[in-house]
């Protein structure tokens, strides 16, 4: 069973749509949690960090249930410019070792 | 501020044969990582280097791959001789992150190399 797991999609969705991407991890000693964006054949950039009580930048929300070691990030309005992979990332600690998921691939149409 | 930079971006090397990537971090950091990507997979830790000591390493296949960043600036990662199975994006990652704080850091990515191995 892999640490971080994700549902690799893809999820196609109109402009305009509301998304929705889970992700569970296994290691309940992990600390921090995060969302990264990696466009196609481009470098992972960090696109915001997870907080138990929930966080929001933007069109973009995150949760975190530790109890359920569940993940989840919803994009509001979706716009062309969010095609990209989302990657679910777990922190496991003093090390700033990062755990990555397989990704979630959306693309969305016009 | 200057990003990560990673050279060359691309390499073509048939089985067998050695190959190696650099990488120089941002201006600073004092932590280093090196990651395979694999087509279709999320990018999976190699090595992370404190200054130009070995934090982590568990993951590097020591047979064939090596690492070293002898003053604690830049790096190479070197394949050594290299499998179809290697055939991957490898990124390196630099944060300023310092040992024992506790605190967690955001990692900067370079472009990467895309190596594919014939």
């Amino acid at each position: 069973r892999k640490e971080v797991e994700q549902d690799p999609g893809p999820f196609n969705v109109p402009e305009g749509a509301t998304v929705a991407f889970n992700c569970t991890y296994s290691n309940s000693a992990s600390q921090s949690f995060f969302w990264y964006r990696q466009d196609c054949r481009k470098e992972p950039k960090l696109l915001m960090s997870v907080y138990s009580s929930g966080n929001e930048d933007g069109r973009f929300t995150a949760q975190l249930n530790r109890a359920s070691q569940y993940i989840s990030l919803l994009i509001r309005d979706s716009k062309l410019s969010d095609s990209a992979t989302y990657l679910c990332v777990v922190n496991r600690g003093a090390t700033n070792k990062l755990i990555f998921g397989t990704g979630t691939l959306l693309a969305v149409q016009p | 501020e200057a990003g990560v930079a990673q050279s060359p971006r691309y390499k073509i090397i048939e089985k067998r044969q050695s190959v190696a990537f650099w990488c120089n971090p941002i201006s600073g950091h004092a932590t280093l990582y090196w990651y395979q990507q694999i087509l279709g997979q999320g990018p999976k830790l190699l090595i992370q280097f404190q200054n130009n000591g070995v934090v982590d390493d568990s993951q590097l296949p020591k047979d064939r791959f090596s690492a070293e960043r002898l003053k604690g600036v830049d790096s190479t990662l070197k394949i050594q001789p290299a499998k179809l199975e290697d055939s991957a994006v490898y990124l390196c990652a630099s944060s300023p992150l310092s040992r024992g704080t506790g605190g967690t850091y955001e990692q900067y990515f370079g472009p990467g190399t895309r190596l594919t191995v014939t």
